[in-house]
This record gives structure tokens, sequence and C-alpha cells, in this order.
């Protein structure tokens, strides 16, 4: 079976700290898919990163960075210098080859000014 | 539009009757996709459309709900006989074939509310 768990439900920060949302993944597939979504309180989701699961390769784009270790079954998320506008709910998601995304319950993350 | 477009963005329905979920998915994408999101709770995957096809029913919780794509255009999501747990936000997305392009295009999604 294929499980996403975010152990965080909810994390408040103050502005400009570093902050780590935790993603840890279960599936029995050799070759799948991890994705983090952010949420706004618009209510749209927003692609933020796909990987596969051949790349353990971490990745930054700006403020943001990804830690992807499959020995720990784990893809966790790290916001630096955390701005307000940073305050949504994240989702970190997995998908196998037959398209269909799994995800997890969400971290709701409150950036205080 | 640039954007997946849903229909109507808020529904408000009485124990017992029907609904119809409109889903606009961006122009030229192939896949579609319906998912619930209750409050406070992650998207649940519904259903799967590649075109006109469906290729994936798991997730729909029962027989009351039945989505088509007839055109493999827009997508129509209905849900009979509509009961007090169906309240939720329901999310559209669409993406070309296979994560070719790396992601799925969300709609705003419905609310849907069920007294």
């Amino acid at each position: 079976a294929q499980k996403v768990t975010q152990a965080q439900t909810e994390i408040s920060v103050v502005e400009k700290e570093d902050v780590t949302l935790d993603c840890v993944y279960e599936t029995r597939d050799t070759t799948y898919y991890l994705f983090w979504y952010k949420q706004p309180p618009s209510g749209e989701l927003v692609f933020l990163i796909r990987r596969n699961s051949f790349d353990e390769q971490n990745e930054i784009s700006g403020r943001y960075s990804w830690n992807f270790q499959k020995s720990t079954s784990s893809f966790n998320f790290t916001i630096t210098a955390s701005q307000v506008v940073d305050s949504a709910v994240y989702f970190c998601a997995l998908a196998n080859r037959d398209d269909k995304i799994i995800f997890g319950k969400g971290t709701r993350l409150h950036i205080l000014p | 539009g640039a954007g997946v477009s849903q229909s109507p963005r808020y529904k408000v329905a009485k124990r017992g009757q029907d609904v119809a979920l409109r889903c606009d998915p961006i122009s030229g994408h192939v896949s579609l996709f319906w998912y619930q999101q209750a409050l406070g709770q992650g998207p649940e995957f519904l259903t799967y459309f590649q075109n006109e096809a469906q290729l994936d029913k798991s997730g729909l919780p029962s027989d009351r709900f039945f989505a088509e794509r007839p055109e493999g255009s827009v997508s129509t999501l209905k849900i009979q006989r509509t009961q007090q747990e169906d309240s939720a936000v329901y999310l559209c997305a669409s993406s070309l074939p296979r994560f070719t392009a790396g992601e799925l295009f969300f709609g705003e999604g419905s609310r849907l509310t069920v007294l």
C-alpha cells in the first residue's frame, strides 16, 4: 500500500527563521514520484517540486530546498529565511506509474511577523 | 482560460438532492483528476481520466458518485442523493500525460455543503 505521512500538523515560526517540513512515504514500487504542493488561503494547490525515485540529488530553488533520502523514505522540505507569504498548508505527495497521486494530510505553516 | 476552471465555486444542497460539479481543464491537457478534500485533510483521490476514458475510479466513495468526460475535455462530477458526509471541497486537476510536465494544475475547487 502507498502512504504519505506528514507528522507535523501545524508549525509556527517567526519570520526569517528556517523551517523544515517532514515527509515520510511508503511504497512497494521501485519507480515512483514525490511531490510537494502549497495550498495558500485561496485554496488552489500550487505545484512546487517533483522528484523521481532514481534521482536522489537534493534540490535548491531560491529559499526552498528538498532533501530526498531513500534510505529513510523521506522527502523533507526546508524554507530558509521564511517570509509571511510562505504561510500556507504544504502537502507532500506520492505517485507510482499509474498516475494516481496520494497526498499526505498536510502541514499548516504559520510565519509570524 | 489559462488555468483549470471549476464551477460552481460554492454549492449548498439539501440532503437528498443531486448536484453536478463542472471542471474545465487547461486546453490540450490529456489527463484529468478529481479529488475530494475534507476540512483540515489532504486531497483524497476520486477518479482519473485520460482523454474520455475513465482509467481509475477506485476512489469514488459510493455508487452515488459518478464522473464523466464525454469529449475528452470538460468533466462533470455528479453526486446523487447527497449526504452530509459529502460536504467537502472537490478539486479538479489536469496535466499533460504521465507527468511530462511534472505537475498537476489544480482549480480553485467547488465547496459543497450538504445541510
